[in-house]
């Protein structure tokens, strides 16, 4: 596609619940990761795929959190048994693989846990 | 566990004026982006500086990289209410190519 789309864009959940977001990045970007970003905070980095494969998956808060990426594409962000704490906006970012690529982002999806 | 501090960390001024942004890490990077970020979007890259010392114009913005690629500014000149947002460094860890994102500057630019 021409940017990275993300869905839903907004996604408010009860407490408790499981929630899945999606991101589907720009069309050969290799590379994908996700971010979360509370409310007019900085960017918490939560996992990058190379590939199907996690390298990193280090920034993810709890066991709760789990993402997988599949055909190399499209990529789901899962959060079981949601808490109030997990409301933020859920960044996606593409990019190429290699040192001095740039990473593209997606609208997010804002997810409010009630 | 690398961080890239960012500051000011708020910055209200009027149109016109001139400011800068600063972002600094104890740790070396591949390469550095600037973002800005609007109220219900995602960061939108405004530049890549790669090469230490180097320095990049974008209009009335300059970027600067440092000669060791540890910190980096930007410089708004002449300030408009269309720069309004949030601003976020991102340095790229040259290992594991994770993007490694600033504590933000929020920019407020008053007509």
């Amino acid at each position: 596609g021409a940017g990275v789309s993300q869905s839903p864009s907004n996604k408010v959940t009860e407490k408790g619940k499981d929630v899945e977001l999606r991101c589907d990045p720009i069309s050969g970007h290799t590379a994908l990761y996700w971010y979360r970003q509370s409310l007019g905070q900085g960017l918490e980095f939560l996992i990058y795929f190379q590939g199907n494969s996690a390298p990193d998956k280090s920034g993810l808060p709890s066991d709760r959190f789990s993402a997988e990426r599949t055909g190399g594409s499209v990529s789901t962000l899962t959060i079981q048994r949601t808490q109030q704490e997990d409301s933020a906006v859920y960044l996606c970012a593409s990019s190429l693989q290699g040192p001095n690529t740039e990473a593209f982002f997606g609208q997010g999806t804002r997810l409010t846990v009630v | 566990t690398q961080l890239l501090e960012q500051s000011p960390q708020f910055l209200s001024i009027q149109e016109g004026e001139n400011l800068t942004v600063y972002c600094n890490s104890s740790s070396v990077f591949s390469s550095l982006q600037w973002y800005r970020q609007e109220p219900g979007e995602g960061p939108v890259l405004l530049v890549t500086v790669v090469t230490g010392g180097e320095v990049k114009k974008l209009k009335r913005l300059t970027f600067q990289f440092g000669d060791a690629r540890k910190d980096s500014s930007l410089h708004i000149t002449a300030a408009q209410p269309g720069d309004t947002g949030l601003y976020l460094c991102a340095g790229r860890d040259s290992g594991t190519y994770k993007y490694i994102f600033g504590t933000g500057t929020r920019l407020k630019v008053l007509a």
